[in-house]
C-alpha cells in the first residue's frame, strides 16, 4: 500500500535554528497537506500544494512540493518556541478513493 | 476545532469488553473519518464514510466497527477482537469541493486497558 515517510523523526533546535523537514511518497499524489499538532492537542490544517513544484508560503514557513508530485518539504525560518509540536504531512493518491495518508511526522522541540 | 465533538476524553476498558467513542459534527460536512494514532507512528485509517449510510475500511479496520445512520454523527466500536486498543483515538470530518479540503479534527479520546 501507500506510504509516507517523514525524516527527520525528531529535532532539537535552539530558537532562531532553521528547521526542516521532509516527506517522502512511495506513489505519486494528487495534492499534499500539512498539519501541526501541538503536545496534547489534535492536528491543524496548515496548507494544501496541489501543482506539481509548487511553493507556498505562509509567514516564516515554506512549503514545497517536488516536480514529480513523491515529495514535498516544510521549512520554518528561525524557529520560535510557538514553533514546538509535530509537524505531518498527508497525501491523496489520485484515483485511490477520498482517503489521506499520513506521513509519520516529525517532533519539533526548540530550546531558548 | 470547533465543531466536532469527540467523548470521552478518556476511556478504559476491560478485557472481552466492547466500547464506543462519540464523535458529533454541526459543520454539515458528508465525508468523516476515524484515525489511530500511537507515538511515533502518526496517525492511521481505521474507517471512513463519504455519505450517510455508507462507510469503508481503511488500513486498520480489523477490531473496529462504524455506523453512520445520521449524517452529523460517526461512532466508533473497539471491539473485544481488537487486541492493543491503547491509543489515542481521533475523529475528522471534511467539508465538499473540487479541490480537496482540510480535515477538521476533534480533540481526541485516549483509551486504555485496565
Amino acid at each position: 500500500g501507500q506510504q509516507v515517510m517523514q525524516i527527520p523523526q525528531y529535532q532539537h533546535v535552539q530558537e532562531g535554528e532553521d528547521f526542516t523537514t521532509y516527506c517522502n511518497s512511495s506513489t505519486t499524489l494528487s495534492n499534499i497537506q500539512w498539519y501541526k499538532q501541538r503536545p496534547g492537542g489534535h492536528p491543524v490544517f496548515l496548507i494544501q500544494l496541489v501543482k506539481s513544484g509548487e511553493v507556498k508560503k505562509q509567514k516564516r514557513l515554506t512549503f514545497q512540493f517536488g516536480e514529480a508530485k513523491k515529495n514535498s518539504s516544510l521549512h520554518i525560518t528561525a524557529t520560535q518556541t510557538t514553533d514546538v509540536g509535530t509537524y505531518f504531512c498527508a497525501g491523496m493518491v489520485t484515483g485511490g478513493g477520498n482517503k489521506l495518508t499520513f506521513g509519520t511526522g516529525t517532533q519539533l522541540k526548540v530550546e531558548l | 476545532d470547533g465543531g466536532i465533538t469527540q467523548s470521552p476524553k478518556y476511556l478504559f476498558r476491560k478485557e472481552g469488553q466492547n466500547v464506543t467513542l462519540s464523535c458529533e459534527q454541526n459543520l454539515n460536512h458528508d465525508a468523516m473519518y476515524w484515525y489511530r494514532q500511537d507515538p511515533g507512528q502518526g496517525l492511521r485509517l481505521i474507517y471512513y464514510s463519504q455519505i450517510v449510510n455508507d462507510f469503508q475500511k481503511g488500513d486498520i479496520a480489523e477490531g473496529y466497527s462504524v455506523s453512520r445512520e445520521k449524517k452529523e454523527s460517526f461512532p466508533l466500536t473497539v471491539t473485544s477482537a481488537q487486541k492493543n486498543p491503547t491509543a489515542f483515538y481521533l475523529c475528522a470530518s471534511r467539508g465538499p469541493g473540487v479541490i480537496e479540503q482540510p480535515q477538521h479534527f476533534g480533540d481526541g479520546t485516549r483509551l486504555s486497558i485496565l
